[in-house]
């Protein structure tokens, strides 16, 4: 069965700082991935997806991730954080003959200090 | 506003108790899931329907849950003889069709008491 492991429950910056949010995934065939964003009181949105060809996406204010077949990972990264990226970041996977349904991680909080 | 509708936000019931949810979906899409979020936990998928066929249920979905999409429109999720165990964040979400972006809504946090 499919997996997600995200490796940071909750990770605390500075403004400016440099973020990088780790997500691994179990299973060897062709995936979709994703990452969602959920600011605090709101839905979860999609910050970007991965479907094929360039394994480097960008997605929304900021943010990308990379996606390395060989480590089954999908990190998400930011340059520099912002009080506003306060929020709880899922990583997600479909694949495997599922019907599009998504697998998530368990999550990674985020506080962004001003 | 992302589109998708979920009825009620917040529901508080008895133990043992029947409890109805409603998703209305982005108007144009096929696609309808339903997952469960508890505290410290990503969504967790329970079902989903393609128009108005139901193709695909979790284990999660016991027996005491039944989810419906009468004409492929809106959803309903109902459970029934409510247990503590099912207080959660029930997330609906809808796509266009396969392998492209789910838009979830709100959620409607249940409550068991």
């Amino acid at each position: 069965a499919q997996s997600v492991s995200q490796h940071n429950h909750h990770v605390i910056l500075s403004e400016a700082a440099s973020l990088e949010l780790g997500c691994n995934y179990s299973y060897g065939g062709t995936v979709n991935l994703f990452w969602y964003v959920q600011y605090p009181g709101q839905h979860l949105q999609l910050l970007l997806k991965y479907f094929s060809g360039d394994p480097l996406v960008k997605g929304i204010k900021g943010f990308e991730a990379e996606f390395i077949k060989s480590k089954f990972s999908f990190n998400l990264r930011k340059p520099s954080v912002q009080w506003s990226d306060t929020a709880e970041y899922f990583c997600a996977v479909n694949g495997g003959g599922s019907q599009g349904n998504l697998i998530f991680g368990k999550g990674t909080k985020l506080s962004v200090k001003p | 506003d992302t589109g998708v509708s979920q009825d009620p936000r917040h529901k508080i019931t008895k133990r043992g108790q029947n409890v109805t949810f409603r998703c209305d979906p982005i108007s144009e899409h096929n696609r309808l899931y339903w997952y469960r979020q508890t505290l410290g936990q990503g969504p967790e998928f329970l079902t989903y329907f393609q128009n108005e066929a139901q193709l695909e249920k979790s284990r999660l979905l016991s027996d005491r849950f039944s989810a419906e999409r009468p004409k492929g429109s809106f959803s309903t999720l109902e459970i029934q003889r409510t247990e503590q165990g099912d207080s959660a964040m029930y997330l609906c979400a809808s796509s266009l069709r396969r392998n492209t972006e789910a838009f979830f809504g709100q959620g409607t946090r249940l409550t068991v008491v």
